[in-house]
């Protein structure tokens, strides 16, 4: 079946810009996570959504990140204001169950470039 | 911040030869998870160890795991060329749900 795809691959866009991204999780999981790999840091956890519950935003790096999950199945990670150092690989990932110990399924990743 | 720390961050091998990697946290655990990604791709799933386990096999992958050391360690036996990739641990942190900490990963390159 389908796995989790992600839009666009890449996008490239000027400081200070707003910008979107898109997850499309695998059909059935309840789980969805966004996480950011840049160099120097690694991958890092920014948000989880579990069903209908609130969502664990602990993650974000500030109040210019946000993230929504429509009908509990596409996720949209905003971005405002983009900086330089937004510039990384967002990845976002989905499981079948959010408090089992399932593991998680990656789509391949947006690489924002921030000029 | 990262909870896990990997080592080596790169090791290169020739093929047939076994690759081993270690990878150690702070926190209690309910698993620990291992992944591979190769350039530019998102990351693939290997294999999962519960905190109550200490070993676990899949195919060519043994993973290891010592709560007491917060540490586990991946081997990979008689390695290919298509191993060559980056491999990740990632923690699922007892009291959290399926938020994965991950380490900052080590850079396999199996020559042929």
């Amino acid at each position: 079946g389908a796995g989790v795809s992600q839009s666009p691959s890449n996008k490239v866009t000027e400081k200070g810009k707003d910008v979107e991204l898109r997850c499309d999780p695998i059909s059935g999981h309840t789980a969805l996570y966004w996480y950011r790999q840049s160099l120097g840091q690694g991958l890092e956890f920014l948000i989880y959504f579990q069903g209908n519950s609130a969502p664990d935003k602990s993650g974000l790096p500030s109040d210019r990140f946000s993230a929504e999950r429509t009908g509990g199945s596409v996720s949209t990670l905003t971005i405002q204001r983009t900086q330089q150092e937004d510039s990384a690989v967002y990845l976002c990932a989905s499981s079948s169950a959010g408090t089992g110990v399932y593991e998680q399924y990656f789509g391949p990743g947006t690489r924002l470039t921030v000029t | 911040s990262q909870q896990g720390e990997e080592d080596p961050q790169a090791l290169s091998i020739q093929e047939g030869e076994n690759a081993t990697m270690n990878c150690s946290y702070k926190t209690s655990i309910n698993n620990l998870q291992w992944y591979r990604q190769n350039s530019g791709r998102g990351l693939v799933h290997l294999i999962l160890i519960r905190s109550n386990e200490r070993e676990k096999h899949s195919g060519r992958l043994r993973v290891t795991l010592d709560t007491s050391k917060k540490s586990s360690s991946l081997l990979i036996t008689a390695s290919r060329a298509a191993d060559t990739a980056s491999y990740f641990c990632a923690t699922d942190a007892t009291g959290n749900t399926g938020k994965l900490i991950f380490g900052q990963g080590t850079t396999l390159q199996v020559k042929p």
